[in-house]
Order: structure tokens, then sequence, then C-alpha cells
């Protein structure tokens, strides 16, 4: 069975550090690659995904993921974080041929002022 | 509508009750998605529908669980007799094709007592 793994459960950054968030599954074939984010008392949005093309991905809000095929990774990176991206953070996968997507356990990313 | 919207947004049930919630995908969309999120967990795919078509069930325990979608009403997800371990947000989302973003409703949580 396909799993999704977020490694980082708990991240705790200040205002102006980089962020990089793990996320790796275990599927080998083509897979279509997503991040939500669900910001606290709101619905899940998509941050960014992959489907194919160019591995690295540019998302809203400054958001960037880079798919590296080789290490069945997407790992979700922003420069400089705000406290306002204090949020849960989702993964997902689909693998090629499932529409059904397999979401990671999520990250709880939160920025201190 | 331009979001799914879910209703109600906490819904309280003693144990053996039935509960009942509610999604009214975004116009246009065919696809409707309903997710199990227990205790901030990853998110377990339960039924989708196309339209008003069953388009993969393979997640619902169906001895106490099952949904609708029909025309010109919102789509359903019923519980008869809930159990304790029922207490989670069931998210909905819905999508222009089965491969698309899907777009999530801001969740209903469900708490048995």
């Amino acid at each position: 069975a396909q799993s999704v793994s977020q490694h980082n459960h708990h991240v705790i950054l200040s205002e102006a550090a980089s962020l990089e968030l793990g996320c790796n599954y275990s599927y080998g074939g083509t897979v279509n690659l997503f991040w939500y984010v669900q910001y606290p008392g709101q619905h899940l949005q998509l941050l960014l995904k992959y489907f194919s093309g160019d591995p690295l991905v540019k998302g809203i809000k400054g958001f960037e993921a880079e798919f590296i095929k080789s290490k069945f990774s997407f790992n979700l990176r922003k420069p400089s974080v705000q406290w306002s991206d204090t949020a849960e953070y989702f993964c997902a996968v689909n693998r090629g041929g499932s529409y059904i997507p397999t979401f990671g356990r999520g990250t709880s990313l939160i920025v201190h002022p | 509508g331009e979001e799914v919207a879910q209703t109600p947004k906490h819904l309280v049930r003693g144990e053996g009750q039935k509960a009942k919630l509610y999604c009214a995908p975004i116009k246009g969309h065919s696809y409707v998605f309903w997710y199990q999120q227990v205790l901030k967990n990853e998110f377990k795919f339960l039924i989708s529908f196309q339209n008003e078509n069953v388009f993969d069930e393979t997640g619902m325990p169906k001895e106490r669980f099952s949904a609708k979608c029909l025309p010109n009403s919102p789509c359903s997800l019923e519980i008869q007799a809930t159990k304790l371990e029922d207490s989670a947000v069931y998210f909905c989302a819905s999508s222009q094709g089965s491969y698309n973003e899907q777009f999530f409703g801001p969740g209903t949580r469900l708490t048995v007592l």
C-alpha cells in the first residue's frame, strides 16, 4: 500500500527563518503530488501541485516544492517564513491511475513573531 | 457556489444515535469526495461520487455508513448507530475531474459521547 510520510510533526520557527518540510512517498510509478495548508479555523487550501514538467514547482504565498524522483520526495520550502504561515501542512500523493490522494499526517508549523 | 459548503459545523451525538452530515460541492464540479480525519491524523478516504453515482466506496465502513448525492440536493453522509470511534472531523471535497485538484470544505466535527 502506498504511504506518505511527513517526518516533521511539529516545527517551530522564528519569523524570517527558512522552512523545509519533508514529504516522502513509497510508490515507485507515476505520481501527482500536492501540498495543502490548513490555517487555524479554516479549511484545506492547495498551496501547490506537481503533475509533470519542471520538478521545481512554485506555489502561492512564496512557497515552492521540489520533486526528486530518485528520492521519492516532494519537500516544501519557503526562504523566509512569516507569522501568518502558522498552520498545518499536508502532503498528498496520487499514484498514477488512482485519483484518490493519500495524505500524510501533517506538519504543524508555528512561527513566532 | 464558489466554495464547498458543509453543514453543520459541529455535531454532538450520543452513542447509538444517528448522525447526518451535508456537503454542497462547488457548482460545476462533478466529483465529490468524503474523508474522515481522526484526532488530527491523516485523512482517510471514505467514498467518492461522480454526479449522483458512487464512483468509489472502498473506504466506507458499509455496516453503519451510507452516503448519497442526489440531483439538486446537497450530498449527505449518514452514520447509523454512531460509535465513540466515529468522533472525527469529516471533510468533503469536490473537483472538476477525478484527477484534478480537490477543493475542500471546512469540515464537520462529529463528537460521539
